[in-house]
């Protein structure tokens, strides 16, 4: 099925700096795109998309989807130390989610 | 408080033993999945199931089985059949309207060890 690839596979920062997550994937009835980050633990929802050019906000986190060029972005600004995580993007198939293979943030203080 | 409840949290298996992960779900979702993730490693679907006594093989079905008696159960089973079944096995569910904008809710996971 369709595949997600998101980019790139890991990040090392510093704390204050402003990261931006990339997020492709190819296009058979496309309904939604999922953002969730992932700790030491289950992944926790972030953010979902479905229409392309509206971002979506909350706090120092921002995402936004281009339909047309198929990818998603995931802007974190002002980044901490906990936002030390894996952020995976998926979007739903036929009967199934598709994940990405996520990207590993690492914040350092 | 809705959720999805996943047990055992740790579990520690000796080579050749079958295991069952519960998973049950209070949010009244149609459809339920199992994902298994290796360290440093994205999210595999073992398994779905999109209504009761129905489901589906994902892309890593080998070595495990499941059952979908009741809508809000799903519990899978790892065999002795599973060649490195150490890894994190995460449930989740979705209501599955047909729309595809449904978020995916996960439990809080299982760690299982093979020694």
């Amino acid at each position: 099925e369709d595949k997600v690839v998101q980019s790139p596979l890991s990040l090392v920062v510093h704390e204050g700096d402003t990261v931006t997550l990339n997020c492709s994937y190819e296009v058979t009835n496309f309904r939604s795109l999922l953002w969730y980050k992932q700790e030491k633990k289950a992944p926790t929802f972030l953010f979902m998309l479905t229409s392309s050019g509206i971002e979506k906000k909350s706090g120092r986190l921002s995402s936004i989807l281009d339909k047309k060029e198929l990818f998603s972005i995931l802007n974190i600004t002002a980044t901490q130390t906990g936002d030390s995580a894996v952020y995976l993007c998926a979007r739903p198939g036929t009967y199934k989610y598709i994940f990405g293979t996520g990207t590993r943030l690492k914040v350092l203080a | 408080d809705g959720g999805i409840t996943q047990s055992p949290k740790y579990l520690f298996r000796k080579e050749g033993q079958n295991v069952t992960l519960s998973c049950e779900q209070n949010l009244n979702h149609d459809a339920m999945y199992w994902y298994r993730q290796d360290p440093g490693q994205g999210l595999r679907l073992i398994y779905y199931s999109q209504i009761v006594n129905d489901f589906q093989k994902g892309d890593i079905a080998e070595g495990y089985s499941v059952s979908r008696e009741k809508k809000e159960s799903f519990p899978l089973t790892v065999t002795s059949a599973q060649k490195n079944p150490t890894a994190f096995y995460l449930c989740a569910s979705t209501p599955w309207d047909g729309t595809g904008a449904n978020v995916l809710t996960f439990g809080a996971g299982s760690r299982l060890t093979v020694l």
